[in-house]
């Protein structure tokens, strides 16, 4: 079984503040996408990385960044973290080959709430 | 920018009745199109995907959808629902020329009432 697992499902910051979540795949994926999920806009993609060191915006990069410096994990960072910010955070993988083949696989979720 | 409509936000069904949800994309190349769903508290999870071939895929938990390609539609449906069906439905399109993202609707909310 396909395991996405993500560092914390809830966490509280104060405005200002750097954030770091981080997501680890157990099957030798080799892309990973963060997501954040917001009631009545379904996922929006912010960053995703198809190889170890490689990185792509998504749809709404701005106030993000991102870091992969393994190939199994995939992290995400608020360098200053603001209200607008608070939401549903879904990390996913997905591999080039197999049965599963560019299906995602989507971790818990952590759900950030930003004061 | 490609763009993926699902008609309905919130739906409410008894059970036994039967399900379709729309969904519509805007691109016109190469797609593969996928239905995930997210149980409450769970993980979204794939309920069924079409890459090629019968445009009629059937997923798990008696889920089907159809591809049809003059109307840019994926609709999902199911001939009678069951409170356990209570959740959060995503459509999602992937791009074959756009590389490996999907593009996501905006998610129905399915409640059946039992």
């Amino acid at each position: 079984d396909v395991k996405v697992t993500q560092s914390s499902r809830y966490l509280v910051k104060r405005t200002g503040e750097k954030v770091f979540l981080e997501c680890v795949q157990d099957m030798d994926h080799e892309n990973m996408f963060w997501y954040r999920q917001d009631p009545g806009l379904g996922l929006r993609l912010i960053y995703f990385s198809y190889d170890v060191k490689m990185k792509e915006k998504g749809d709404i990069p701005e106030g993000y960044s991102v870091s992969r410096e393994k190939k199994e994990r995939f992290s995400l960072i608020l360098e200053s973290a603001s209200t607008n910010q608070t939401s549903m955070y879904l990390c996913a993988s997905s591999s080039n080959s197999g049965s599963s083949y560019n299906e995602q696989f989507f971790g818990p979720g952590t759900r950030l709430t930003v004061l | 920018a490609q763009s993926v409509s699902q008609h309905n936000h919130h739906v409410i069904l008894s059970e036994a009745a039967s399900l379709e949800l729309g969904c519509n994309y805007s691109y016109g190349g190469t797609v593969n199109l996928f239905w995930y769903v997210q149980y409450p508290g769970q993980h979204l999870q794939l309920l069924l995907k079409y890459f090629s071939g019968d445009p009629l895929v059937k997923g798990i938990k008696g889920f089907e959808a159809e591809f049809i390609k003059s109307k840019f539609s994926f609709n999902l449906r199911k001939p009678s629902v069951q409170w356990s069906d209570t959740a959060e439905y995503f459509c999602a399109v992937k791009v074959m020329e756009y590389g490996n993202k999907l593009v996501f609707g905006a998610g129905t909310i399915l409640r059946v009432k039992s």
